[in-house]
């Protein structure tokens, strides 16, 4: 079946350090999606791309974090310097939009994030 | 910007049948779609709704009032496996080269025995 990847699952990390979150989208898929989950906040939008390009990253706090897609295969998330509010599950998401009503978005597993 | 409302819980009893409700407000709307989630997983699709009426797949059903901003998931037959958390999302046509998807807070369901 196919699937979005994304790794590391688990990071653990202390104030300060650089984290780099990856994801695979779904091979053919044009849009890809970085949600950010926690308790308090829900599903938040951080970014997303389609063919590659980055549409909308007004969700992103843009001092410590930044979402490229360098190729069709790859999307990734960093996040310099990593503060403790950061900690979150963060996951990616690949669809295939062809058409305004092709809305079925398939998610990665997620990168739990913990920064102490 | 967008906003979507939905009850924080619901609690129902194996094999009845539940309705959990959305209500949203965004400036481009185009659709309102449903996810699943269960605890430690990711958000699988359910269904979406472009046009106002009722989308029905399995023991799932979908309903959209575009005029009422207004939309509900039914879950019929409950099974213990439903137990999860439910997302409504809206797709806003007006940002983002109209692919921008907003969840909801999730309605967190417990089914009983």
């Amino acid at each position: 079946d196919a699937r979005v990847t994304q790794t590391p699952r688990h990071k653990v990390t202390e104030m300060g350090q650089e984290v780099t979150m990856r994801c695979q989208p779904i091979l053919g898929h044009n849009t890809v999606f970085w949600y950010r989950q926690t308790m308090m906040q829900g599903l938040e939008l951080l970014a997303y791309f389609r063919n590659r390009a980055p549409l909308d990253d007004s969700g992103m706090p843009k001092d410590r974090f930044s979402a490229e897609m360098p190729d069709a295969t790859l999307a990734t998330l960093k996040i310099q310097p990593s503060e403790p509010r950061d900690s979150a599950v963060y996951f990616c998401a690949s669809g295939l939009v062809e058409r305004l009503n092709n809305e079925k978005l398939f998610f990665g597993s997620g990168t739990q994030l913990s920064v102490l | 910007g967008q906003s979507l409302e939905q009850p924080s819980e619901v609690t129902a009893v194996e094999g009845a049948i539940v309705q959990i409700n959305c209500t949203y407000q965004t400036s481009g709307f185009y659709g309102l779609s449903w996810y699943q989630q269960h605890d430690g997983g990711a958000p699988t699709f359910l269904s979406y709704n472009a046009l106002d009426g009722l989308e029905e797949t399995g023991r799932f059903s979908s309903f959209l009032s575009r005029s009422d901003s207004y939309g509900y998931l039914l879950l019929q037959e409950l099974q213990m496996k439903d137990s999860a958390s439910y997302f409504c999302a809206v797709r806003d046509i007006l940002t983002g080269g109209g692919n921008k998807l907003t969840f909801g807070t999730g309605t967190q369901l417990k089914v009983e025995l």
